[in-house]
């Protein structure tokens, strides 16, 4: 048990497009999703906290207008980078907590290549 | 400022030997630590966790250490086998303190490398 999907697991855009990423938790409720962003040969960095049915949180120096989340339900939340730009070029990966247990499982990741 | 250390970027063991990786932390509000393990452009797979009244976890040939007053913690891996080549994530919360729902504050990581 305790799987999460991301989909997709890759995408390319041109810059200024916007790209939505899903998260979903496929065999348990999650209260709570995480997204993360990795470089390359860097560790994970939380961007935002994702809580169904409430905004999201955001970590500092994350823009809440260019990443922007929404948790509808219990077993999904989706990420949109919008009007993407080179930089925003990154691995992103999504972490479910099963909601009365305290691990996180996390989605396989979405690599982001904007052109 | 980085919260959580991993000042090994990468590690070589013999198969069979024993692997220890070590992982530093700052803040002390951090109650809840795991390790995950890493394979490129895939998800992190949890391994082990301790909670901050623990200070040893074992799970098969995983093991964690906890010394609280040092701020530190390790993983041991005991015997190394060739599928344990990847980068180790050291991870923190502040899950009970901070009421349950927290991200994880994540290290670099550190590379390990199984030599037959």
């Amino acid at each position: 048990g305790a799987v999460v999907s991301q989909h997709p697991s890759r995408v390319i855009c041109k810059s200024g497009t916007s790209v939505k990423i899903e998260c979903r938790s496929l065999d348990f409720q999650a209260t709570t999703m995480f997204w993360y962003r990795q470089f390359p040969k860097q560790s994970l960095m939380l961007m935002a906290t994702s809580n169904e049915g409430s905004k999201a949180t955001y970590e500092q120096g994350v823009e809440k207008d260019k990443f922007l989340i929404n948790h509808a339900s219990l077993t999904l939340s989706t990420l949109t980078v919008t009007s993407a730009h080179p930089e925003d070029s990154s691995f992103y990966i999504c972490s479910a907590l099963r909601t009365g247990r305290g691990e996180q499982f996390f989605g396989p990741g979405t690599r982001l290549t904007v052109l | 400022d980085q919260q959580v250390k991993q000042n090994s970027p990468s590690l070589s063991v013999q198969e069979g030997r024993i692997s220890i990786l070590n992982c530093d932390y700052t803040n002390s509000m951090f109650d809840y630590f795991l390790w995950y393990k890493k394979y490129p452009a895939e998800g992190p797979t949890f391994l082990i966790s301790i909670s901050s009244i623990k200070d040893k976890n074992e799970d098969g040939r995983f093991t964690v250490f906890l010394n609280k007053s040092a701020k530190h913690l390790s993983l041991h891996i005991v015997p190394s086998q060739p599928g344990d080549s990847a980068v180790y994530f050291c991870a923190a919360s502040a899950q009970f303190s901070g009421g349950g729902a927290d991200g994880l504050t994540f290290g670099k990581g550190t590379h390990l490398i199984i030599q037959p």
